[in-house]
């Protein structure tokens, strides 16, 4: 079975201050894929970047970095400087690849405010 | 291109009436899903089709419930007869599987309330 944990359900921050969101993942495949989502007050579910288990290497896009580490089954989430736009409730989730067939496991989400 | 198309975008009904709502696949896209949001719990995955085919509907609430892929690029969820805690968000997201690519793109929602 697989599961995603996200411990931190609400955090508010300052604008410009740094952020991390942790997420942790349980399961028994060696073949899997990771992902972030956001969800901004608007609603709608943005794609924000997918890890695959082989690619443990970190990646940065703009004020956004990812940490992802197998040992400690983790893949975290920082948003650098953040930015009243950043406001949204994100979401890590896992997928196991069976054959062509796949289907996500959603954490519950993180609520981040980020106020002026 | 266009992203996922889903209609209508908000619905309002009342109880024992029917609901369709509807999706339109990402272009390519061979994968479809169809998701239900509320503040209870959270994101629930209902239904998923690949090639057309229903994968597994184990999310599928009960009988009340039917999603159908007609063809390769649209799906309808329908409700029948719907009731108050039918109320939710229902997303609708696809993607291209068998290529290691696997993220999801989902629809703007269907925000569906019946009193």
């Amino acid at each position: 079975a697989q599961k995603v944990t996200q411990a931190q359900t609400e955090i508010s921050v300052v604008e410009k201050e740094d952020v991390t969101l942790d997420c942790v993942y349980e399961t028994r495949d060696t073949t899997y894929y990771l992902f972030w989502y956001k969800q901004p007050p608007s609603g709608e579910l943005v794609f924000l970047i997918r890890r695959n288990s082989f690619d443990e290497q970190n990646e940065i896009s703009g004020r956004y970095s990812w940490n992802f580490q197998k040992s400690t089954s983790s893949f975290n989430f920082t948003i650098t400087a953040s930015q009243v736009v950043d406001s949204a409730v994100y979401f890590c989730a896992l997928t196991q690849v069976s054959g062509a067939n796949s289907k996500l496991t959603f954490g519950k989400g993180i609520t981040l405010s980020v106020r002026p | 291109d266009a992203g996922v198309i889903q209609s209508p975008r908000h619905e309002v009904t009342e109880m024992g009436q029917e609901v369709t709502l509807r999706c339109k696949l990402i272009s390519g896209h061979n994968s479809l899903f169809w998701y239900r949001q509320t503040m209870m719990r959270g994101l629930e995955l209902l239904i998923y089709f690949n090639n057309n085919v229903p994968i597994d509907d184990s999310g599928m609430p009960e009988d009340r419930f039917s999603a159908k892929m007609p063809n390769a690029s649209f799906s309808t969820l329908k409700i029948q007869p719907s009731e108050p805690r039918d109320s939710a968000v229902y997303f609708c997201a696809s993607s291209l599987e068998g290529t290691g690519e696997y993220e999801q793109y989902f629809g703007p929602g269907t925000r569906l309330t019946v009193t």
